[in-house]
């Protein structure tokens, strides 16, 4: 079976400083990594994905992850933080050719001026 | 090109009422997923369908829940006598491919928040 887990729940940085959310995945073979977010009251959008190739995959919005196979993690990060990252964010993990997302409990991020 | 449509995107339903939720898929996708957003949780899998068939429903609950996928219209989840528990964001999904392959990904709904009063 396959899990997810996302280090901290809420998560507080100031404008411009550096963004980094945290997750560790369990999966038994070659695994899909997704970053997602998720805004109040709207569905989720995928900001990135992991598949095959380059381990360092950039997303919309200047966020970019790193599949660390050796650490088992899909670290999400962005150099410098907006107000308008504020909001919820998903990392989930498929079986390659499967069809299921197996979701992470989400972090708030919190962006203060 | 409009993406995954749900609706209604609030509904509230007293116990013991029935509850339907509905999901048009994007044009040309072909697989709609369903998936439940708890308070404080992540997103739970629910069901897989295809046009008119039902591929997994691994994470359905066993009683009260059903999802169909027919030929024309949009897919339906349908709650019967719903309880306080079953309060809770319900999102749908769509992807035109077949699982697997560096291309696959979903297309997510704005979810309906059902609230059982």
């Amino acid at each position: 079976a396959q899990s997810v887990t996302q280090l901290g729940s809420h998560v507080s940085v100031s404008e411009g400083a550096l963004v980094l959310l945290r997750c560790n995945y369990s999966s038994s073979v070659p695994p899909y990594l997704f970053w997602y977010v998720q805004y109040p009251n709207q569905g989720l959008q995928l900001l990135l994905k992991y598949t095959t190739g380059a381990t360092l995959v950039k997303g919309i919005n200047g966020f970019e992850a790193e599949f660390k196979k050796s650490e088992t993690s899909f670290h999400l990060t962005k150099p410098s933080a907006h107000m308008s990252d504020a909001a919820e964010y998903f990392c989930a993990v498929s079986d390659q050719g499967y069809s299921t997302l197996t979701f992470g409990k989400g972090t708030m991020l919190l962006v203060s001026p | 090109n409009a993406g995954v449509m749900q609706n209604p995107r609030h509904l509230v339903r007293r116990r013991g009422q029935e509850a339907r939720l509905r999901c048009s898929p994007m044009k040309g996708h072909s697989h709609v997923y369903w998936y439940r957003q708890l308070p404080e949780e992540g997103l739970k899998f629910m069901v897989y369908l295809q046009k008119e068939n039902i591929i997994d429903e691994s994470g359905m609950p066993k009683e009260r829940f059903s999802a169909e996928f027919p030929k024309e219209g949009p897919s339906i989840l349908r709650i019967q006598q719903v309880v306080r528990g079953d309060s809770a964001a319900y999102f749908c999904a769509s992807s035109p491919l077949k699982p697997g392959g560096t291309n696959y990904g979903y297309t997510f709904g704005s979810g309906t928040r059902l609230t059982v009063v």
